[in-house]
């Protein structure tokens, strides 16, 4: 059983489309992140949802819209695709404890990525 | 600001080689965690540890090492005998435990390990 599962694995598309990649959890999780990784594999976090709340919001342009249905999926939308959004997008999921409004939580379990290309 | 340094960019050693990457990290925060993740050329990233900033003790699991030492805000990993299957990209990665960030994932730029055999 696949526990962050991304789809779809590959996606290629022209500049000034609009995308969507979708992500689901089996893992019980309460809470979902992407993640862009670029051409030379550095790794950023773009949104988190916290129980389909958004969290985190890294000064991601507005043409990025995640999508929380429910605590197990966590979909991004993107809209007037441009060259620089080419990069692999990873979902990830993780449990978090919070303590005094403090976190204590588990490691984060990546999805397989989807490698975007933009003509 | 949370940042995490790893300073190596390639390093390549032949097959048996130990092989040390190092991770340097910086917080302004006294609870944190520390995570490393290995990234094969099949693309996926794999769970490698986490390490909490109250625990300070050394972790072996089989030929993998990692030395936490707060004192150099350093979290170093030392791959024994190395074999060609370790190849991959290597992150060391760092989360502040404040609930406005939950669980935010800082990573360092990644150390690209070629083991020849």
């Amino acid at each position: 059983d696949t526990a962050v599962s991304q789809t779809p694995k590959y996606l290629v598309t022209q500049m000034g489309n609009d995308k969507s990649i979708k992500c689901e959890q089996n893992l019980g999780h309460d809470t979902m992140y992407w993640y862009k990784q670029d051409s030379k594999k550095f790794l950023k976090i773009m949104f988190s949802y916290n129980n389909k709340e958004l969290i985190i919001n890294e000064t991601v342009p507005n043409r990025f819209s995640p999508k929380s249905p429910d605590k197990a999926h966590l979909n991004l939308h993107i809209n007037s695709l441009e060259l620089g959004d080419s990069a692999v997008y990873f979902c990830a999921s993780s449990q978090i404890g919070l303590a005094g409004g403090r976190g204590s939580y588990n490691e984060q379990f990546f999805g397989p990525g989807t490698r975007l290309t933009v003509l | 600001a949370q940042k995490v340094t790893q300073a190596q960019t390639e390093i390549s050693v032949v097959e048996k080689e130990d092989v040390t990457l190092d991770c340097v990290y910086e917080t302004r925060d006294t609870t944190y965690y520390l995570f490393w993740y290995k990234q094969p050329p099949s693309g996926e990233l794999v769970f490698l540890i986490r390490r909490n900033s109250f625990d300070e003790q050394n972790e072996i699991s089989g030929r993998y090492s990692w030395n936490f030492q707060k004192s150099t805000s350093s979290f170093n990993f030392t791959i024994t005998a190395s074999q060609v299957v370790d190849s991959a990209v290597y992150f060391c990665a760092l989360s502040e435990a404040i609930s406005s960030l939950y669980g935010k994932l800082t990573f360092g730029q990644g150390t690209i390990l070629t083991v020849h055999p």
